[in-house]
Order: structure tokens, then C-alpha cells, then sequence
């Protein structure tokens, strides 16, 4: 079975400082770990994947996520935050080399604050 | 080239009448995905559609939904009838490639249902 926990329905950052959302994930099998973002009236768009080529995985807008499977996280951060990363983000999983759904989180929407 | 499109991008219904969703995946995806999000609630999966053929329907709630897709293009999601719970937002996705981890799946920007 897999499910994916997001720390913090809302989040606020101020613009120009660091955003971090957290995601820890639960799985039986090796993951493909996904965050998808979601900008209002539009539908979700994927923002990048791990699939267990590097941990450290870069996505579009310079997001990055790190992979740990110790701590089975999947966090998602960006170094500077703009008035256009307010959106809704989900974290989602997979079972890798399986044919199977994706889980998604519940989400956590990012403000920012001028 | 277009993306997925729903229709309607809002209904609001009462509770007891019959409403049909609709989705148009990427032209020559095969792969057709319903999902479903509750307010406040995580994204979750309904049903997978091969071409015309259901690959996966156990995340539909109940026989109150009924999915089709004929011809295997466009695809309708009925509810009749509709009650309170089943108010959220309904995202369709499609993909080209089979496994949902493996390649990259594209969104619609969903259908609020709305039950009164």
C-alpha cells in the first residue's frame, strides 16, 4: 500500500525568501515520487519526478526535490519565492516497475507574502 | 497543439438530478483518467480507460457513476443521481504511455461539481 503525507495545509513565505514544503510518502516497493502544481483555474501540471536516476531532482520554475529514503521524503524547495509560485502543490507516489495509480497528497497551498 | 479540456468548468446541481461531465484527452492518448477531489481532501484516483476499454474502476464511489468512452476519444462521467458527497472537483488526465509512473500525465483543469 502507498500514501503520501503533506506537512501543512497552507503555507505562507515572504517573496524572495526560501520555500519548502514537505512530503513524506509510504510504500511497499521502490517509488516514483511526483509534485504537481495546480495555478488557480488551470489544471495540474507536473513539476518534476523522481525516478531514481539522481536524488536530487530539478524541476521547472527552479524547484528541486531531494529523494530520502531513509527519512522517506520527498520534500520540494526553491531557493527564492515569487508572487507567481502561489498555487496549490500536491505531492503524489507510485509503485516504480508497476503498473498501478497515483496517490496523491492533500495538498498545500503556498502564499506570498510582498 | 490542445490540451485536456472538461466541460463543463462548473455545474451546480440538486441533490437527486443527473449530471454528465466530459472530458477530451490529447489527441492520440490512449490512456483516459478520471480523478476526483473532495474539498480539503486528497486527489483520488476513479478510473483508468485503455482506448474504449475500463482498465481500472475500482476508485469509483459507487453505481450512482457511470464513465464511458465510445470510440475511444472523448469520455463522459455521469452521475444519477447526484447527491451532497459527491460535490469536488473532477480532474480528467491523459497519457500516451501505460504506466501512470512512468510517463508524465496531462490535466485538465477539472469540473467543480457543486450539489445543493
Amino acid at each position: 500500500a502507498q500514501s503520501v503525507t503533506q506537512l501543512g495545509s497552507h503555507v505562507s513565505v515572504s517573496e524572495g525568501a526560501l520555500v519548502l514544503l514537505r512530503c513524506n510518502y509510504s510504500s511497499s516497493v521502490p517509488p516514483y515520487l511526483f509534485w504537481y502544481v495546480q495555478y488557480p483555474n488551470q489544471g495540474l501540471q507536473l513539476l518534476l519526478k523522481y525516478t531514481s536516476a539522481a536524488t536530487l531532482v530539478k524541476g521547472i520554475n527552479d524547484f528541486e526535490a531531494e529523494f530520502k529514503k531513509s527519512e522517506t521524503s520527498f520534500h520540494l524547495t526553491k531557493p527564492s519565492a515569487h508572487m507567481s509560485d502561489a498555487a496549490e502543490y500536491f505531492c503524489a507516489v507510485s509503485p516504480m516497475n508497476r503498473d498501478d495509480k497515483i496517490i496523491f497528497g492533500k495538498g498545500t497551498r503556498l502564499h506570498i507574502l510582498p | 497543439e490542445a490540451g485536456v479540456t472538461q466541460f463543463p468548468s462548473h455545474s451546480v446541481i440538486e441533490k437527486g438530478q443527473t449530471v454528465t461531465l466530459r472530458c477530451d484527452p490529447i489527441s492520440g492518448h490512449d490512456n483516459l483518467y478520471w480523478y476526483r477531489r473532495v474539498m480539503g481532501k486528497e486527489i483520488k484516483f476513479l478510473l483508468h480507460f485503455v482506448k474504449e476499454s475500463k482498465q481500472d474502476e475500482s476508485g469509483m464511489p459507487n453505481n450512482r457513476f457511470l464513465a464511458e468512452r465510445t470510440g475511444g476519444t472523448y469520455s463522459t462521467l455521469k452521475v444519477q443521481p447526484a447527491e451532497l458527497e459527491d460535490s469536488g472537483v473532477y480532474f480528467c488526465a491523459s497519457s500516451q504511455v501505460r504506466r501512470q509512473g512512468s510517463e508524465k500525465l496531462f490535466f485538465g483543469s477539472g469540473t467543480q461539481l457543486s450539489v445543493l
